[in-house]
């Protein structure tokens, strides 16, 4: 079974600064995806960004960035210019590849809340 | 952009009585659904999968009997929580598999509250 490890429960920075949450996971499959999911106080999930792990480039979506490390099994995301609008609770999650059984289920992370100050 | 529409948004019932929570996509077919349950502050736990035209799987744990999935349809999956009690009290959020980008759509979840 994966798991999913986010080690930081709440984090708060300025508007404006640049935020690194952290995501580590647990796994012996080697064709996975990692996704960080946004979740503001609406509670609607939102995706952020997605890595595939057959990827050595890290990915990037405008002012968010991941850097994957997949021999240390590390996945943490990287808000540029944090904005207000960006305060949420934002999740790790982990799903395998599909190998022809079907789609699986996300694994998430417990969570990092991450408040922008103004 | 991909769409997968939940209702109702809010439900109240009473201990003993069944609630249905509906989970469509509304732009395109996935053959594949999730159902998520989430606490109060806390992360979300896959409760089962559900297939198109076959059983649902559940993970371990999860009462198939008290947590019912009917998957009809292409774009329509339900769960009904039979005999509510107060600790089904929960968030219940849905995921369609859109299979184009590696990611799931989510539902705008339901709040359950057994009173």
């Amino acid at each position: 079974a994966q798991t999913v490890t986010q080690s930081q429960p709440e984090m708060s920075v300025q508007e404006a600064e640049t935020v690194t949450l952290s995501c580590t996971y647990d796994t012996s499959e080697n064709n996975y995806y990692l996704f960080w999911y946004k979740q503001p106080p609406s509670r609607q999930m939102i995706l952020v960004i997605r890595q595939e792990a057959y990827k050595q480039q890290n990915a990037t979506e405008n002012r968010f960035s991941v850097n994957f490390q997949k021999a240390a099994k590390s996945f943490s995301l990287k808000i540029s210019d944090s904005q207000l609008g960006d305060t949420a609770m934002y999740f790790c999650a982990f799903m395998m590849e599909d190998s022809g059984g079907g789609a699986d289920g996300l694994t998430f992370g417990k969570g990092t809340h991450l408040i922008i100050q103004p | 952009g991909a769409v997968v529409s939940q209702h109702p948004s809010r439900v109240i019932c009473k201990s003993g009585t069944s609630v249905k929570i509906e989970c469509r996509s509304l732009d395109f077919q996935a053959t594949t659904m999730f159902w998520y349950r989430q606490f109060p502050k806390k992360s979300l736990m896959l409760m089962a999968t559900s297939n198109e035209g076959s059983k649902a799987t559940y993970e371990q744990g999860v009462e198939k009997d008290k947590f019912l999935i009917n998957h009809a349809s292409l774009t329509l999956s339900t769960l009904t929580v039979t005999s509510a009690h107060p600790e089904d009290s929960s968030f219940y959020i849905c995921s369609a598999d859109q299979r184009t980008n590696y990611g799931y759509t989510f539902g705008s979840g339901t709040r359950l509250t057994v009173v």
